[in-house]
């Protein structure tokens, strides 16, 4: 069965105070490992797709990173705008297109 | 360009009711998946539906819950009866294609509320 996990559950960070969320899988063949953003009261807004291990891809103040077991997604001086929770998902080449979601780190960005 | 759109955004029904929530998917996508979120839990996958076809529904319950994409018109979910444990976000995302190097994109959700 494929799983994730997010850590920590929630984030608070001073505004310009970098740091990284994990996500941590267990698929059986990965095919993409997905990073959304949700604002509370809305659906996830697509950030990053990831498909192989070493990959890296940036924007604006994120970065996210894959090895073979977890992904991280680094927030390098954020501000308040960047407040969400941010979901990771995997798709596994077994599970057909389904996506299996953490639950999320919500982060809170102080001013 | 418009995204992916569901209605009603939010829904209340009474125990033993009917739920129908739609989702029409972004112009171009034929891929449509429809994802629960209870209260304090991650997304869940439900099914998975081509034009006219339903591909996966695993993440399904058994009973009450039936979901359709006709060749014309929004795709559907439809709960009957519907239970207090039915209360949730429900999302529905489309891609282009079915594979992983074509992102799955969110609308912004039916909330529904059994009283």
């Amino acid at each position: 069965e494929d799983q994730v996990t997010q850590s920590p559950e929630a984030l608070r960070l001073q505004e310009g105070e970098s740091s990284s969320l994990n996500c941590s899988y267990t698929v059986s063949g990965l095919r993409g490992l997905f990073w959304y953003r949700q604002d509370p009261g809305k659906g996830p807004e697509f950030l990053f797709t990831l498909y192989s291990a070493g990959e890296e891809k940036e924007k604006e103040r994120l970065k996210a990173t894959l090895t073979k077991k977890e992904s991280f997604l680094h927030i390098t001086a954020p501000k308040p705008e960047d407040s969400a929770t941010y979901l990771c998902a995997v798709q596994a080449r077994t599970s057909g297109s389904r996506l299996t979601f953490g639950e999320g780190t919500q982060l809170t960005v102080n001013p | 360009n418009a995204g992916v759109m569901q209605n009603p955004r939010h829904l209340v029904r009474r125990r033993g009711q009917e739920a129908r929530l739609r989702c029409s998917p972004m112009k171009g996508h034929s891929h449509v998946y429809w994802y629960r979120q209870l209260p304090e839990e991650g997304l869940k996958f439900m099914v998975y539906l081509q034009k006219e076809n339903i591909i996966d529904e695993s993440g399904m319950p058994k009973e009450r819950f039936s979901a359709e994409f006709p060749k014309e018109g929004p795709s559907i979910l439809r709960i009957q009866q519907v239970v207090r444990g039915d209360s949730a976000a429900y999302f529905c995302a489309s891609s282009l294609l079915a594979n992983s190097y074509n992102e799955q994109f969110f609308g912004p959700g039916t909330r529904l509320t059994v009283l």
